[in-house]
Formats: structure tokens, C-alpha cells, sequence
């Protein structure tokens, strides 16, 4: 019984550089979040896709953070290019939406450290 | 926005007693989970509601939505059942979970 797994579990990055962070969710489910965490500001929403639609984009996040879901299977967030302010933990996140009640289930999370 | 105020932030409980951890909400939530983070720092899923209450073993859970608070007892404390509880809220309007401070739990034989 899979759960969410992640990958990698910790990058390490150069100011500058572009880094993909992959996510597969439990199957078949139809949410797919992407959360970062960090000690001041908690748990903040990236991206929220809905049967791989994307439906929040994280506002803030827009410039430098995208989102994708290619299938239903499969989910990427890009970070380009990385600032060490974006140091965090990266947590997907997924879940099962009926009749608009979805427990999320979520993965180790990607520790990213950003020199 | 919306805040989930979690208490307490550290409980220290001999093995075999009991005790409860609380979460207030500043606004009406349509749902919460809880959760304990293991060793390798992944939450695992304890109980999801949308209102009453569940129970899984030793552990009980409560959700009061119209009176803004859950509730997480723990009865018969063991020792591995050290580590960190969070509770985490689901807003009526929206989908981002909002998460609790978390407490610290320590059991002792």
C-alpha cells in the first residue's frame, strides 16, 4: 500500500541553478498539493491541482515556482532559479475528494538547501 | 487568516495514564486531521473528521465544528507513543490545510 513518496529526500543547490522536485501520489487520488515548510512561516500552499488541473498557483510563489502534472500519477515542482531563502522542506501532499471531504496523506518531503 | 491555536506544546505522561491535546480555531473549519510525526519526520494520518467523534485503539478523537475545537485523548500512554502531534484544519471555503504548532509528547515509564 504506497503511500505519497518524494523525490529527491535532500538536494543541495547553487544560487541560480534550476531544481525539479518529483511527487507521486497515493493512487487514485484526484487532489495533488505542494506545500513548503519552514520554521517562521509554517506550512504555506504552493500548488493545488484538481484531477491534474491546477486550480491554485500560490500566488507569491508564481515567479520562480511551477507546478506540473503531466498524468495523474506524477507531479513536479520546478524552482528556477533558486535563492537561499527558498531553503525549506517541500511536502506533496494528496487525497481523495468526495462530496467535498479529502483527508491528505502526505510524503517525507524534500529537504532543499540552497547555498 | 486563519489560525489553529494547539495545546499543550509539551505533555510529559507516565506510561499507562492518559491525557488530551486541544485545538481551537479562529474560524469555522469543515474538517481536521491529526497527526503524529515518526522518527524519520513523515506524518502519519491518525484520524480525519468532520464532526463527532472516532477512535482507533487507545486513541479518541473529537470534533466540534459550530463550537470551533478538537480534541485528541490518548488513554493508557505507552512508551512509543512518544513524538509529535499535530492537528491540522481544513477551512469551510477552501482546501489548504492550516496546522497546529504541535505538542511534544514524552512518555516515561
Amino acid at each position: 500500500d504506497a503511500g505519497v513518496t518524494q523525490t529527491p529526500r535532500h538536494e543541495v543547490a547553487e544560487k541560480g541553478q534550476t531544481i525539479i522536485l518529483k511527487c507521486e501520489p497515493v493512487s487514485g487520488h484526484n487532489d495533488l498539493f505542494w506545500y513548503r515548510q519552514t520554521k517562521i512561516q509554517g506550512l504555506e500552499l504552493l500548488s493545488y491541482f484538481r484531477s491534474k488541473s491546477l486550480m491554485e498557483d500560490g500566488g507569491a510563489f508564481k515567479d520562480r515556482f511551477k507546478a506540473e502534472m503531466l498524468n495523474s500519477s506524477f507531479s513536479t515542482l520546478k524552482i528556477q532559479p533558486t535563492e537561499p531563502k527558498d531553503s525549506a522542506v517541500y511536502l506533496c501532499a494528496s487525497s481523495l475528494r468526495t462530496n467535498n471531504y479529502a483527508e491528505q496523506f502526505f510524503g517525507p518531503g524534500t529537504r532543499l538547501t540552497v547555498l | 487568516g486563519d489560525q489553529v491555536e494547539q495545546s499543550p506544546s509539551a505533555l510529559s505522561l507516565h506510561e499507562g495514564t492518559g491525557s488530551a491535546l486541544r485545538c481551537n480555531f479562529t474560524t469555522t473549519m469543515r474538517a481536521v486531521q491529526w497527526f503524529r510525526k515518526n522518527s524519520r519526520g513523515s506524518l502519519i494520518n491518525l484520524f480525519y473528521l468532520a464532526s463527532g467523534t472516532k477512535e482507533n485503539g487507545r486513541l479518541k478523537s473529537a470534533f466540534d465544528s459550530k463550537e470551533r475545537y478538537s480534541t485528541l485523548h490518548i488513554r493508557d500512554a505507552q512508551l512509543e507513543d512518544s513524538g509529535t502531534y499535530f492537528c491540522a484544519a481544513e477551512p469551510n471555503m477552501g482546501y489548504k490545510l492550516t496546522f497546529g504548532t504541535g505538542t511534544s509528547l514524552l512518555v516515561d515509564p
